[in-house]
Order: structure tokens, then sequence, then C-alpha cells
């Protein structure tokens, strides 16, 4: 049972590059979920979707670009990285859109590094 | 969105029993309650999930009092490998909820 895949698991990045982050669950879960974790701030909430073709912003979206044109992936896009990007970035998914009933699964993060 | 105040960290020895309780004072009438673990360089892992009263698993027991404003998580027995911190999160149980994460709870396990 794979779960939450996350790839690549580090990167480093200069200023201005673009990269995507990639995420992919094999639970046929609805929900998935993008957070990004910086020291002494918890997880925050960067893009969410509710299913294939449906997206919506988190508590920190700017900078940051999400799709899911499948159940399984969900990739995050940094369209012009910046330091303030530095940050490890964690994909869950849950079986349900009721997410406070359902608990998320959560990958093992890709940690980036933006000189 | 419900929020949550949970102690910045704690500390315990081998053996011993850690309860950490989490505030949330603006759940709703529909709002589940989960904790969440989480290592070092791994993502957070789910440990238990409540809507009121008791609930216990193999890892740990969860309590919440008929106002459920508060919640508190039970660890019995505690080992070094549970040093980690702790979420506590508050979400609807119908439609879309957007989880927070708060900052957890660090516990520190010593021999």
């Amino acid at each position: 049972n794979a779960g939450v895949t996350q790839t690549p698991k580090f990167q480093v990045l200069k200023t201005g590059q673009s990269m995507t982050l990639q995420c992919a669950q094999d639970m046929n879960h609805e929900y998935m979920s993008w957070y990004r974790q910086d020291p002494g701030m918890g997880l925050r909430l960067i893009h969410y979707s509710v299913g294939a073709g449906i997206t919506d912003q988190g508590e920190v979206p700017n900078g940051y670009n999400v799709s899911r044109s499948t159940t399984e992936d969900f990739p995050l896009r940094l369209l012009s990285a910046a330091p303030s990007q530095t940050s490890v970035y964690f994909c869950a998914s849950s079986y349900s859109i009721s997410t406070g009933e359902q608990p998320q699964h959560f990958g093992d993060g890709t940690r980036l590094s933006i000189l | 969105l419900a929020k949550t105040t949970q102690p910045i960290s704690m500390d315990s020895y081998e053996g011993q029993e850690v309860n950490i309780t989490c505030s949330h004072n603006n759940i709703a009438t529909n709002d589940y309650i989960t904790w969440y673990q989480q290592f070092p360089s791994q993502g957070p892992r789910f440990i238990i999930q409540g809507y009121k009263t008791k609930v216990t698993n193999e890892v740990a027991s969860l309590f919440i009092p008929a106002d459920r404003k508060s919640s508190t998580l039970s660890l019995p027995r505690v080992s070094l490998s549970d040093t980690a911190v702790y979420y506590c999160l508050v979400g609807v149980s119908s439609g879309y909820s957007t989880l927070t994460f708060g900052k957890g709870t660090m516990l520190l396990v010593s021999p």
C-alpha cells in the first residue's frame, strides 16, 4: 500500500525558477490538499481539492497554483520561486470531503530550499 | 473555523501516562475532534478521533466532556518513541471543512 506519495523528497531552486511538486494517492480519495510547514508555525493550508476538476484556496495560496485532472494526482506548482517559499511541503488526502470526520493521510513531505 | 489551544510543550518520563488537553470553545454541533502525531521529517499521522464522551483505540484514549469545549488525549505508559508533536484539530462532519493545524504540543519523553 503506497498511500500518499510525494516527489521529489528534496529540492534546491534558485529564485525565479519554476517547479512542480508531485503528489499521488492510490486510495481513491476525493479530498486532497497541500500544506506547508515552517519552523514554529505548524501546518498551513495552501490549496485543496474536493474532487477532480475542483480546487480552491487555503490559508496561504499566494505564489502557488494547483490543478486536479485526475482523482489520483494533485500537483503543486511554483511559478516563480521566492526565498519565502523555502519550507517543507506536505500533501494529504482523505476519503470524504467531510474532512472533519474522515482522517487525512499525509505524505512524507518535500523539503524545498530557495536560494 | 473552530480555533484550538494546546500547550506548546510537555515533558514526561518513560512509563508514565500523559494527558494533553486541547481547548476548542467555539466547537460546532457537528464538529469532530481529531488528533495527529508528527515525528521529525515525517508527515502527521492520525491517532484518534471522537465526537463525544470517550474513544479508545490501541494507542490512545480521547476524553470529551459533555460541553465539548475541550478534549484530552491520553497516552498510557509512554515510551521514548512517543516523543513527537501532537496536533488537535476540530472540523465539521458534513459539508466541506478546511481543517486548521495549530502549532501543536511538543511532547518530550525522557528515560
